[in-house]
Parts: C-alpha cells; sequence; structure tokens
C-alpha cells in the first residue's frame, strides 16, 4: 500500500498562475482534508472532506478550490496564485475519528 | 485559530534524558491525539487517547489528558537523537475534522 501520496513535490509558480495539487490515497478511507504549514503556525485546515460527494471550507479557504474526484482523490487547485499562498501543502485521509495519514507534503512557492 | 497549544515551543535535551511536552485546549473534545513530524515530512501519528481515558501508553510514549484541565502531556522516556522532531498535539471538531496546535520543537542531542 502506498497511503497518502501527492503530485508534485515541489512547483514554483509565477503570481496570476493556476495549479492543480494532487493527493490519492488507497486506504479506502472515507476523508480527506487538504492542510497548509508556514513557519509558526503549525497546520492549518484548507478544505476538507467527510466524504465521497462533500467538501467543506476549513480555516483558510480563501483563494482555494478543491474537488473530491471518487473515493481515493482529492485535489487542490489555485486558480490565481499569489506570493501569500507560498506555503507547504499537505493532504491527509482519514476512517472517521481516528488517526489521520498524510501524504508527503508539497512546497509551493509564488513569485 | 488553534485549538490545541503546545509547551514549550522548543525543547533541547541529551540523549537518555525524558521529553515532556505539553498541550492545553480551550472546548470540549471526544479524543486528543499526538503527532510526529521530522523535518520536511509529513505528520505520522504517534497516539490517541479518548476522553475517557487518563493515562495510555505506547512504547516509550506516555500521554495524560486531564479534561477537567483541558490538557494534555507527552512523555517520551529515554530519549534517542531518532526523537529529534516537532510534536503537535491535535484535537478533534465536527465532522471528523482535527485542529492542530503549532507544535513543540524537540531537538536530542547526542
Amino acid at each position: 500500500n502506498a497511503g497518502v501520496t501527492q503530485t508534485p513535490k515541489f512547483q514554483v509558480l509565477k503570481t496570476g498562475q493556476s495549479m492543480t495539487l494532487q493527493c490519492a490515497q488507497d486506504m479506502n478511507h472515507n476523508s480527506m482534508y487538504w492542510y497548509r504549514q508556514d513557519p509558526g503556525m503549525g497546520l492549518r485546515l484548507i478544505y476538507y472532506s467527510a466524504s465521497e460527494g462533500t467538501t467543506d471550507k476549513g480555516e483558510v479557504p480563501n483563494g482555494y478550490n478543491v474537488s473530491r474526484l471518487n473515493k481515493r482523490e482529492f485535489s487542490l487547485r489555485l486558480e490565481s496564485a499569489a506570493p501569500s499562498q507560498t506555503s507547504v501543502y499537505f493532504c491527509a485521509s482519514s476512517g472517521g475519528y481516528n488517526e489521520q495519514f498524510f501524504g508527503p507534503g508539497t512546497r509551493l512557492t509564488v513569485l | 485559530s488553534q485549538q490545541g497549544e503546545e509547551d514549550p515551543q522548543a525543547l533541547s535535551i541529551q540523549e537518555g534524558e525524558n521529553a515532556t511536552m505539553n498541550c492545553s485546549y480551550k472546548t470540549s473534545i471526544n479524543n486528543l491525539q499526538w503527532y510526529r513530524q521530522n523535518s520536511g515530512r509529513g505528520l505520522v501519528h504517534l497516539i490517541l487517547i479518548r476522553s475517557n481515558e487518563r493515562e495510555k501508553h505506547s512504547g516509550r510514549l506516555r500521554v495524560t489528558l486531564d479534561t477537567s484541565k483541558k490538557s494534555s502531556s507527552l512523555l517520551i522516556t529515554a530519549s534517542r537523537a531518532a526523537d529529534t522532531a516537532s510534536y503537535f498535539c491535535a484535537t478533534d471538531g465536527s465532522n471528523y475534522k482535527l485542529t492542530f496546535g503549532k507544535g513543540t520543537l524537540l531537538t536530542v542531542n547526542p
């Protein structure tokens, strides 16, 4: 089992460009999450999907959109990247009120 | 806004010593979890303690939970250089969400 995979690992964008971060899990989990991690800020929830077919905003959703493509895949889209979105992005999945399993992260720099 | 708040922000100890990290939170919880993050990596789940539990052990880890004080502690005994990492507490919320604290950076010197 691969667990949670994320692509790409690194990305550099110019202000105004768009991109989609991909996430997939092979653990048959219902819930999936997108976080961003900034120095000194811990992890902040951007969007989550409690189950297939549903998505909800987290703490910092502005500037992002998500798609729960199927039970396995949950993508995060930046429509018009801004320097404030420079961060490390983590995807996670969970079977419920249990532990979350994290992907390796995507390091995004917006110039 | 962060629900959990770890203390201290940074901790530096010698190999073989014990490390204690604390977490305080604000609202009632169903469970509290601790995670470890090695530099540049994703978080790894360490242990989950439910609100009706007071103490839990896993290997060299001991977690306590005091719901009356809304606090938890993580004790790592006989620390090793490989324990060097950031440690986060996380509290559960609605819809299976977790809220993470800002973490404690533990450095174990050989």
